[in-house]
């Protein structure tokens, strides 16, 4: 199993740019995360999912938009970038709830918005 | 207050020595805890979950107070390998899926 992997492992964006980053698993779980984690700081929730086709907020949505068409695969989406959105970019996944077990996360995407 | 407090460290302790790391957390109503290990540059990967009864796993040893909603993370006999970012994390209650991550606390073993 390759576990949870994400593309790009880095990026650069001018402000105003749009970009989707990819998550996907091949655990077959149901639950799926996106989290930012800025310097110095935890890891703060952006969406999530419960299953194909439902998605909710977290914490941080604004500026963020997802979707679930399938079990394995969870793209995050930045319509109109900014500054502020320069962060490291975190998937994770969970078979049964992140609020009962463990997460597996998958190794971030780094964005830098200029 | 913050829902879940960290010493950001550093800690910079000697090979061989033990360290004890300290989480609060603001919601009574939390179910879950955990201690998460995040290399640099790294993903964050799960240590160890916390029990109330405390809970070891050959060197560490997690400890989880409910009443005065602390948790604690134990490491004896360090190795250079710990020196790493550790993650106290707590959920929500009962099918709430929002993990709240403390900031993190960091630790060198000098050789």
């Amino acid at each position: 199993n390759a576990g949870v992997t994400q593309t790009p492992k880095f990026r650069i964006l001018k402000i105003g740019q749009s970009m989707t980053l990819q998550c996907a698993q091949d655990m077959n779980h149901n639950y799926m995360y996106w989290y930012r984690q800025d310097p110095g700081m935890g890891l703060k929730l952006i969406y999530y999912s419960v299953g194909a086709g439902i998605t909710d907020k977290g914490e941080v949505p604004n500026g963020y938009n997802v979707s679930r068409s399938t079990t394995e695969d969870f793209p995050l989406r930045l319509e109109l970038a900014a500054p502020s959105q320069t962060s490291v970019y975190f998937c994770a996944s969970t078979q049964a709830g992140a609020w009962k077990e463990t997460q597996y996360f998958g190794p971030g995407t780094r964005l830098l918005v200029l | 207050r913050k829902e879940v407090e960290q010493d950001p460290g550093p800690f910079n302790v000697p090979e061989g020595a033990t360290v004890a790391f300290n989480c609060t957390y603001s919601n009574s109503a939390s179910q879950s805890f955990f201690w998460y290990r995040q290399d640099c540059r790294k993903e964050p990967k799960l240590l160890m979950s916390v029990y109330s009864s405390g809970n070891e796993d050959g060197r560490f040893t997690a400890q989880l107070n409910r009443a005065s909603q602390y948790i604690s993370l134990l490491i004896r006999d360090s190795k250079l390998s710990d020196s790493a970012t550790y993650l106290c994390v707590v959920t929500g209650d009962f099918g709430n899926e929002k993990l709240t991550f403390g900031t993190g606390t960091r630790l060198t073993i000098i050789p």
